[in-house]
């Protein structure tokens, strides 16, 4: 059964380094999404991307956050300058279709980021 | 704005027992709403959907959920726990008129006791 795949599973960092979440879709689908769950928190909403843009953005996607598809099969979150705050669990996923009863989104196993 | 909140951060319940996990929305529109599950050090996996075909939604492992509209609520059910549905469970509603996004509820931990 597809699956969507990110790595690594857990990344380490300093504080002000620069990182890269990379994701894998399912292949046949559009529509990609980043989330994030910091510990014992609820998991909220980053981005949304289709066709190549930003369809959607939460506040919390500043300008130290960007999203990239670079070749067409992978889904990648950069935090450019990364904070103690930033440290949470970071979720891809990936769904056929847009808003609807079929928008059934399809989560990775997530990439655990701590912040030094 | 579409909103989700559910009941109780931590329920517990014995084997066999009935499960009953709380999921309220607030949806200006008709809602899509979702129960989705993660077990310990995995992402989220999909129970089940609403999707208005039917107010009674069958999910997989024995899981169900009934859409009421005039309570607002989507409650998680399953009628006799196991060991293996300990996990934390979240609740969503989809965001129709913008991106698709979901907006999930703040989950809540299930523990079954022997």
């Amino acid at each position: 059964e597809p699956e969507v795949t990110q790595t690594p599973s857990h990344q380490v960092t300093q504080m002000g380094q620069e990182v890269i979440l990379r994701c894998v879709p399912i292949s046949n689908h559009l529509y990609f999404y980043w989330y994030r769950q910091i510990l014992g928190q609820k998991v909220e909403f980053l981005v949304s991307f289709y066709n190549n843009e930003i369809s959607e953005k939460s506040e919390i996607f500043d300008d130290q956050f960007s999203v990239e598809r670079p070749d067409g099969s992978n889904f990648t979150l950069k935090i450019r300058s990364t904070k103690l705050e930033d440290s949470a669990m970071y979720f891809c996923a990936s769904s056929p279709q847009l808003a609807g009863e079929f928008n059934e989104q399809f989560f990775g196993p997530g990439t655990r980021l701590t912040v030094l | 704005a579409q909103s989700v909140t559910q009941l109780g951060s931590h329920v517990s319940v014995s084997e066999g027992a009935l499960v009953l996990l709380r999921c309220n929305y607030s949806s200006s529109v008709p809602p899509y709403l979702f129960w989705y599950v993660q077990y310990p050090n995995q992402g989220l996996q999909l129970l089940l959907k609403y999707t208005s075909a039917a107010t009674l939604v069958k999910g997989i492992n024995g899981f169900e959920a009934e859409f009421k509209k005039s309570e607002t609520s989507f409650h998680l059910t399953k009628p006799s726990a196991h060991m293996s549905d300990a996990a934390e469970y979240f609740c969503a509603v989809s965001d129709n008129n913008q991106g698709g996004k979901l907006i999930f509820g703040q989950g809540t931990e299930l523990s079954v006791k022997p």
